[in-house]
């Protein structure tokens, strides 16, 4: 069973640009979780999808965005980037709740100049 | 406002010994625990996780214990080995009612290292 996918793995943007995140879940999963991680934080909850269906987001400004398509694959988008952005972006997924056991992808290092 | 904390940034224990990883929490509204490792450059993978109507859970090598009145759990890994050399993050979640929110908060982990 492939585990979770992220694309990119590692991308470099500059300031004022918009950035787009891709997560394929495990086949038959159908919540996915992204989170911010940052050197000296945890892991910081963006938001949670599930059938199509934002459940809950986290307290991150509205340039933080996402959505999820019918197949489960999800997408994160962050508009005018700033250098604070600069983290490594993990999605999750679960059959159906987050509580439940979460598989981790490997993560996209985003980094802004 | 930090909900979830692991005060402790790094633990160094020796091989066969025990370690323990502690974690507070603030939100009195949290009723689900969850303890993730993480080696570097992979995603965390998930451990065990303790529900508040237990205080105790056990997987093999590992048990969380919950105090609820403190406000406070803990992970124990016996006995440790040289591969258990991770970071720990503690994680927690919940409305209070026995519902899901969907959404952990995780502390900011904790690095164990296992001397041979």
């Amino acid at each position: 069973k492939a585990g979770v996918t992220q694309t990119p793995r590692y991308l470099i943007k500059t300031r004022g640009q918009q950035v787009t995140l891709s997560c394929s879940p495990i086949s038959g999963h159908r919540s996915v979780s992204w989170y911010q991680q940052t050197p000296g934080q945890g892991l910081q909850f963006l938001f949670e999808y599930f059938s199509e269906t934002q459940r809950n987001k986290g307290n991150f400004p509205g340039r933080f965005s996402g959505r999820q398509f019918s197949n489960s694959r999800s997408e994160m988008n962050v508009s005018t980037l700033e250098l604070g952005d600069s983290a490594l972006y993990l999605c999750a997924s679960s059959l159906q709740d987050p509580l439940n056991e979460q598989f981790f992808g490997p993560g996209t290092r985003l980094t802004v100049l | 406002d930090q909900q979830v904390k692991q005060n402790s940034p790094s633990l160094s224990v020796q091989e066969g010994r025990i370690s323990i990883l502690n974690c507070d929490y603030t939100n009195s509204m949290f009723d689900y625990f969850l303890w993730y490792k993480k080696y570097p450059a992979e995603g965390p993978t998930f451990l065990i996780s303790i529900s508040s109507i237990k205080d105790k859970n056990e997987d093999g090598r590992f048990t969380v214990f919950l105090n609820k009145s403190a406000k406070h759990l803990s992970l124990h890994i016996v006995p440790s080995q040289p591969g258990d050399s991770a970071v720990y993050f503690c994680a927690a979640s919940g409305t209070g009612s026995g519902g899901s929110n969907y959404k952990l908060t995780f502390g900011k982990g904790t690095l164990l290292t296992v001397n041979p």
